[in-house]
């Protein structure tokens, strides 16, 4: 069963630094998502990605994230001065066309210190 | 306020039972509503997907149920084994947003099967 995949599994980073969270989505998947959980909290939604573009956004992807496709198989989500707020689990999830499921990576945990 | 809200407290069931997992949402329009399955520091797992034309979806075990009327989702797994146990996780897509696909995600309830 293809496997949406994440790198690294856990990172831990001082405040104010840089990261780039990795992610393989499944090859012939058209969309892209970063989705984070702070640990006890729901899901939830922050950026989608189609066609070389962001298509949506929420209010938590400030200036401070990006997202990147650099070549045809990796997607990348980079934190530019980090927060001790944003510690919290990363998970990519890709999809095909039409209205099925998401594929979801099994996440990067990401601890501010 | 737009709200989508599982039942936050843990639903503890005898294996072989029926477990009934309800999602209840206000002031959306959903378009469909899915449900996954989480394990602790795991990402979710899709599970099954409604349309808001639709009244029922089954797989294998797993049934769901749609009603608009009452803005309300159930999930039920039969014949529930201990490996059932997990969190339950609904997630709703808006209609009339744009394709991007965008969830939004109740807290998830807690599955307990006992042998």
């Amino acid at each position: 069963e293809p496997e949406v995949t994440q790198t690294p599994s856990h990172q831990v980073t001082q405040m104010g630094q840089e990261v780039i969270l990795r992610c393989v989505p499944i090859s012939n998947h058209l969309y892209f998502y970063w989705y984070r959980q702070i640990l006890g909290q729901k899901v939830e939604f922050l950026v989608s990605f189609y066609n070389n573009e962001i298509s949506e956004k929420s209010e938590i992807f400030d200036d401070q994230f990006s997202v990147e496709r650099p070549d045809g198989s990796n997607f990348t989500l980079k934190i530019r001065s980090t927060k001790l707020e944003d510690s919290a689990m990363y998970f990519c999830a890709s999809s095909g066309a039409g209205n099925y499921g998401y594929t979801f990576g099994s996440g990067t945990r990401l601890t501010v210190v | 306020s737009q709200k989508i809200e599982q039942n936050s407290e843990a639903l503890n069931i005898q294996e072989g039972k029926t477990a009934t997992l309800t999602c209840n949402y206000t002031n959306y329009s959903p378009a469909y509503l899915q449900w996954y399955r989480q394990d602790p520091g795991r990402g979710p797992v899709f599970l099954l997907l409604i349309r808001e034309n639709e009244k029922e979806k089954r797989k294998e075990r797993l049934k769901v149920t749609f009603d608009t009327t009452l803005k309300q989702s159930l999930f039920h797994i039969t014949a529930s084994q201990p490996a059932d146990s997990a969190t339950y996780l609904c997630a709703l897509k808006a209609s009339g947003s744009s394709n991007t696909g965008k969830l939004i995600f109740g807290q998830g309830t807690t599955l307990q099967v006992k042998p």
